[in-house]
């Protein structure tokens, strides 16, 4: 029962324009969302996160948007740069942070310059 | 200040043999996890110490067992390796008992013939 679902197990976007990765959960006990960025042969890193009172929570050229009345979450990468290519994972928590991640499968973002 | 270190970086088992992971934090965190990822799987929690002195089950806890030696070491040990538990382990840690904010070590690729 795959509660946190990253539907797009790879995806190519052309540097300089917008990436957009998305992520979908069922379970309604979760607030807590966050983004982790992983580099191939290292552990994953955390990137942003976004609590479920907010809608939006942006970093730099990255932005997170949370519908809760969807169960999706969507980040933003604006403009996209080859250093961006790598997988990410979207993972998720209840109690705002304070019970343990579930992860996504994760998606494979391409750059090509 | 190296972070996470995880021992070995990669490891052949036959079935049957047992092995222990090593990991080892200088960041003064008090919470440790112990994460496997599997292709199409994402990262699943085995086994979790939310500080010095307890420990733990996850997803997945099933044939493995930990010791948080003290603060700074958490260690993972397959007691008869099977091939199911071909993975990428990964440890991280965290400051305090919550999800934002874990720090991954580089993983350990462990292959189970």
């Amino acid at each position: 029962d795959q509660q946190v679902k990253q539907n797009s197990p790879s995806l190519s976007v052309q540097e300089g324009r917008i990436s957009i990765l998305n992520c979908d959960y069922t379970n309604s006990m979760f607030d807590y969302f966050l983004w982790y960025k992983k580099y191939p042969a290292e552990g994953p890193t955390f990137l942003i996160s976004i609590s479920s009172i907010k809608d939006k929570n942006e970093d730099g050229r990255f932005t997170v948007f949370l519908n809760k009345s969807a169960k999706h979450l969507s980040l933003h990468i604006v403009p996209s740069q080859p250093g961006d290519s790598a997988v990410y994972f979207c993972a998720a928590s209840g109690n705002f942070g304070n019970e343990k991640l579930t992860f996504g499968t994760g998606t494979r973002l391409t750059i090509i310059p | 200040n190296a972070g996470v270190t995880q021992t070995p970086k990669f490891q052949v088992l036959k079935t049957g043999q047992s092995m222990t992971l090593q990991c080892a934090q200088d960041m003064n965190h008090n919470s440790m996890y112990w994460y496997r990822q599997d292709p199409g799987m994402g990262l699943r929690l085995i086994y979790y110490s939310a500080s010095e002195g307890t420990t733990d089950k996850g997803e997945v806890p099933n044939g493995y067992n930990v010791s948080r030696l003290n603060k700074r070491e958490f260690s993972l040990r397959l007691e008869s390796a099977a091939p199911s538990q071909t993975s990428v382990y990964f440890c991280a840690s965290g400051p305090l008992w919550s999800s934002y904010e874990q720090y991954f070590g580089p993983g350990t690729r462990l292959t189970v013939t």
